[in-house]
């Protein structure tokens, strides 16, 4: 079975700084990877995904993640914090044998970015 | 632009009501999704679709009907809704045989009184 762990329900940073959102894995086949982004009161959108190519991953808006097997972990990271970042972010995992028929999200976390 | 609509953002409903959440893509994607989106606990798949007129029972179905007449659109119904159905709902769709990225629509809140 597959699951998703986001430590840290909140993180609050000043913006300018790094923003560094923790997420582990759990899947017993190869899993795709996914950090999606939710604005107050709007659905979610995909940031970026892993899908078993290049181990570090870039996405929009200025966004991150390092793929690390060994330590079964997708973090997401921006090296400078912006106002407009403030948002809940969702980490999932899906298997790759059976597409988005059973992603499973992550709790979320709450980024709080502070002037 | 691609487009997931949900048609319905804001809604109150008494208990025992029937409650019914439309949806409608435009990408002519396979598969649908409707999820329940409550803090703490991130996103529970309640039911989804492969192909129209198919269903699957996700995680979280107790309480919950599908409907699925036409490709593009994915209906839940709430028979006799109940105060722990208040909740937000979240309905998704992606291409059949792919990495599994969802397409969001902006959710319907629903209150049930």
């Amino acid at each position: 079975a597959q699951s998703v762990t986001q430590l840290g329900s909140h993180v609050s940073v000043s913006e300018g700084a790094l923003v560094l959102l923790r997420c582990n894995y759990s899947s017993s086949v190869p899993p795709y990877l996914f950090w999606y982004v939710q604005y107050p009161n709007q659905g979610l959108q995909l940031l970026l995904k892993y899908t078993s190519a290049a181990t570090l991953v870039k996405g929009i808006n200025g966004f991150e993640a390092e793929f690390k097997k060994s330590e079964t972990s997708f973090h997401l990271t921006k090296p400078s914090a912006h106002m407009s970042d403030a948002a809940e972010y969702f980490c999932a995992v899906s298997d790759q044998n059976t597409g988005g028929f059973k992603t499973i999200f992550g709790a979320g976390t709450r980024l709080f970015v502070k002037a | 632009d691609v487009k997931v609509t949900q048609s319905s953002r804001y809604l109150v409903k008494r208990t025992g009501e029937k409650v019914f959440l439309e949806c409608v893509q435009d990408m002519d994607h396979e598969n649908m999704f409707w999820y329940r989106q409550d803090p703490g606990l991130g996103l529970r798949l309640i039911y989804f679709s492969y192909d129209v007129k198919m269903k699957e029972k996700g995680d979280i179905p107790e309480g919950y009907s599908v409907s699925r007449e036409k490709k593009e659109r994915f209906s839940l119904i709430l028979e006799s809704a109940s105060t722990n159905q208040t909740s937000m709902y979240l309905c998704a769709s992606t291409l059949a045989a792919t990495t599994g990225e969802l397409f969001f629509g902006e959710g319907s809140r629903l209150t049930v009184l």
